[in-house]
């Protein structure tokens, strides 16, 4: 299958920081990149959905403001926490796909805030 | 709005049994995920699904796909104690651009 790079795989920060996960498409070109947090022990909550040159759509509940979503090529999208708190600790992952083909998925990103 | 649901949540079975995770979905689907994800790490692909009537196999997995019925099955054929991990379906509709999964199955294979 095609694959999907997140970088970091993991990153500690310190509250209030802000911090960017990086999700490109390696070897294939993704019109639609969508990102999720997923909880110990817990499903995959997609987050919102990004199209190459639009705006984010953001899933009800989720803070525009506080998870920036940058779609700006069609092969690299970044997920920006801003102004990061301990509650926004998670394991992030990136999936991404060309048009209506099958979505590949990052191998996720785990973020500590301390 | 649409709603993925798996069951069980939690399965806890014996070396050699088979077991069957089903994956129910509210609204038609254009494609059927079902992913292994094992503790700390990201999502492993079993299968994806596309038609009614499709089933694949691979090893002691099999999935299936009824659309009419709004049902996946992932059943497992003489399970060994590798086989523990969570399975995740995941429902693909491409008209609203999402791809929303399920609670997740916590399979627990006792030697």
């Amino acid at each position: 299958g095609a694959v999907v790079s997140q970088h970091p795989s993991w990153v500690i920060c310190k509250s209030g920081t802000s911090v960017k996960i990086e999700c490109r498409s390696l070897d294939f070109q993704a019109t639609t990149m969508f990102w999720y947090r997923q909880f110990p022990k817990q499903s995959l909550m997609l987050m919102a959905t990004s199209n190459e040159g639009s705006k984010a759509t953001y899933e009800q509940g989720v803070e525009k403001d506080k998870f920036l979503i940058n779609h700006a090529s069609l092969t690299l999208s970044t997920l920006t926490v801003t102004s990061a708190h301990p509650e926004d600790s998670s394991f992030y992952i990136c999936s991404a796909r060309w048009g209506a083909d099958e979505a590949f998925f990052g191998q996720g990103t785990r973020l500590t805030v301390v | 709005e649409l709603k993925v649901e798996q069951n069980p949540l939690f399965l806890s079975m014996q070396e050699g049994k088979n077991y069957t995770i089903y994956c129910n979905y509210s609204t038609t689907s254009d494609r059927l995920y079902w992913y292994r994800q094992d503790p700390g790490k990201s999502l492993e692909s079993l299968f994806v699904l596309l038609s009614n009537g499709a089933v694949k196999q691979e090893g002691r997995l099999m999935a299936s796909l009824d659309t009419k019925a709004r049902l996946s099955t992932l059943h497992i054929t003489a399970a060994v104690h590798d086989l523990s991990a969570t399975y995740f379906c995941a429902v693909d509709m491409n008209r609203d651009d999402k791809i929303i999964f399920g609670k997740g199955t916590r399979l627990h294979i006792l030697p």
